[in-house]
């Protein structure tokens, strides 16, 4: 298996412009995390689904931010418009054991100017 | 909700010695309790986990040893080696989905 793939590895944006990370989840596992890692903050949880299901979104910082899993196999995280402060690693992984060890994709390396 | 702390924040050894780090936790109802290492340019990693029924659990140069009571958590490390280099997290959970890392230990292991 490949792992939990994200695209792309890394992304410069202006401020203002919209971006889209997007997850590939390992096949078979049926929950998939969204997190943001930052020196300041650490890693956090942004947004889990179930089955293609959003569970808790309650770690979404702002309306900017939405996510989709339209099926099993493929996630989305959009900022809508992104800001400086959004600047961060995001990490994609993926569980087949609700919750009992995760496998990290390589992240995203998001940098908004 | 859970409040996770990892000490120390910073751990540097020589190598060959052991390295442990500890994880406390404040949710009495954590049952799951991983260890993940991040090296540079990477997502974390599992590298060994525990489950509350049990207390210690090795794999080769890892282990993990869990005290529920004090509700705290640790990974030891011998016989380190430069590779061992990176960032430890702790998390522990109640196996549900909502799981906090802790603020992660960096571990350098000079040759």
């Amino acid at each position: 298996d490949a792992g939990v793939i994200q695209s792309p590895r890394h992304e410069v944006t202006e401020m203002g412009q919209e971006v889209t990370l997007r997850c590939k989840p390992i096949s078979g596992h049926n929950s998939l995390f969204w997190y943001r890692q930052t020196m300041m903050r650490g890693l956090e949880l942004l947004i889990y689904f179930n089955n293609n299901v959003p569970i808790d979104d309650s770690g979404m910082p702002e309306d900017r931010f939405s996510a989709k899993m339209p099926n099993a196999s493929f996630s989305t995280l959009k900022i809508q418009p992104s800001e400086p402060r959004d600047s961060a690693v995001y990490f994609c992984a993926s569980s087949s054991r609700q919750g009992y060890g995760y496998t990290f994709g390589s992240g995203t390396r998001l940098t908004v100017v | 909700g859970e409040n996770v702390e990892q000490h120390p924040s910073t751990l540097s050894v020589q190598e060959g010695d052991s390295a442990v780090i500890k994880c406390t936790y404040s949710d009495s109802a954590s049952n799951y309790f991983p260890w993940y290492k991040q090296e540079l340019g990477k997502g974390p990693q599992l590298i060994i986990d525990i489950r509350s029924n049990v207390g210690e659990k090795k794999d080769q140069r890892i282990a993990v040893t869990l005290n529920k009571t004090a509700k705290h958590f640790s990974l030891h490390i011998t016989e380190t080696q430069p590779e061992d280099s990176a960032v430890y997290f702790c998390a522990p959970s109640e196996g549900g989905f909502k799981t906090i890392f802790g603020a992660g230990t960096r571990l350098f292991v000079k040759a």
